[in-house]
């Protein structure tokens, strides 16, 4: 009954590779974000999607791309991993509108990700 | 980006007693979203409110939509063992969909 998926749930990646993160949903909401979480830096935007093949940078974008192909699946890839990269990353989503239920986000359960 | 000041960063308090912690910012905010994030798991929603002034409740959980728009404030009464998380506010600039974070309040309740 998740809603919002993501995969893997934790990875651990050479410097240097290609890393690709998934985050699928059932919810057939617009909106879908890339956030990652940093000790002292809460949670900040890296890119998102306002529909399928329409996406935008957020603040912290810089080594990272994102694709959107299909309403329910959004794409994070790390082109080329760097430590600083090591992070949590979580995705989310929205329904945009008002009201409690459709507003703000529903997170997943992110992804631990570890550039070593 | 956009800055947002939580405050305190961390709270250890007994089970029992009441809880405040608020968000400042710069900027003008349309909307304030508060979350709380269990070990291992995402951010949920607790309240949202829409307008300046605003006070809502959600159980034991109180927020209020500051006057000047540019902060927001959580509060939590009685606390017990399962309110320990980390509490994040959220604010919308604007009409767009993009919320803002801020760094969080860890709360610990000692039993």
């Amino acid at each position: 009954d998740a809603g919002i998926t993501q995969s893997p749930r934790h990875k651990v990646t050479e410097t240097g590779t290609p890393v690709t993160l998934r985050c699928h949903q059932t919810e057939n909401h617009r909106y879908m974000y890339w956030y990652r979480q940093d000790p002292g830096h809460g949670l900040r935007l890296i890119h998102y999607s306002y529909g399928v093949k329409d996406t935008d940078k957020g603040e912290v974008s810089d080594g990272y791309s994102v694709s959107r192909s299909k309403t329910e699946d959004f794409l994070l890839t790390l082109e080329s991993a760097t430590s600083s990269q090591t992070s949590v990353y979580f995705c989310a989503i929205s329904g945009g509108g008002r009201g409690f239920f459709n507003y703000g986000y529903t997170f997943g359960s992110g992804t631990r990700l570890t550039v070593v | 980006g956009q800055q947002l000041n939580q405050s305190p960063q961390s709270m250890f308090i007994q089970e029992g007693e009441d809880v405040s912690m608020n968000c400042t910012s710069s900027s003008i905010f349309n909307t304030w979203l508060w979350y709380k994030q269990d070990p291992g798991e995402g951010p949920v929603l607790l309240i949202a409110l829409y307008k300046a002034g605003e006070l809502t409740s959600n159980g034991r959980l109180t927020a209020q939509f500051g006057i000047t728009r540019k902060d927001s404030f959580l509060n939590i009464s009685a606390s017990i063992p399962s309110d320990v998380g980390i509490y994040f506010c959220a604010g919308q600039l604007g009409t767009g969909n993009q919320f803002y974070f801020g760094t969080g309040t860890s709360l610990t309740v000692i039993p």
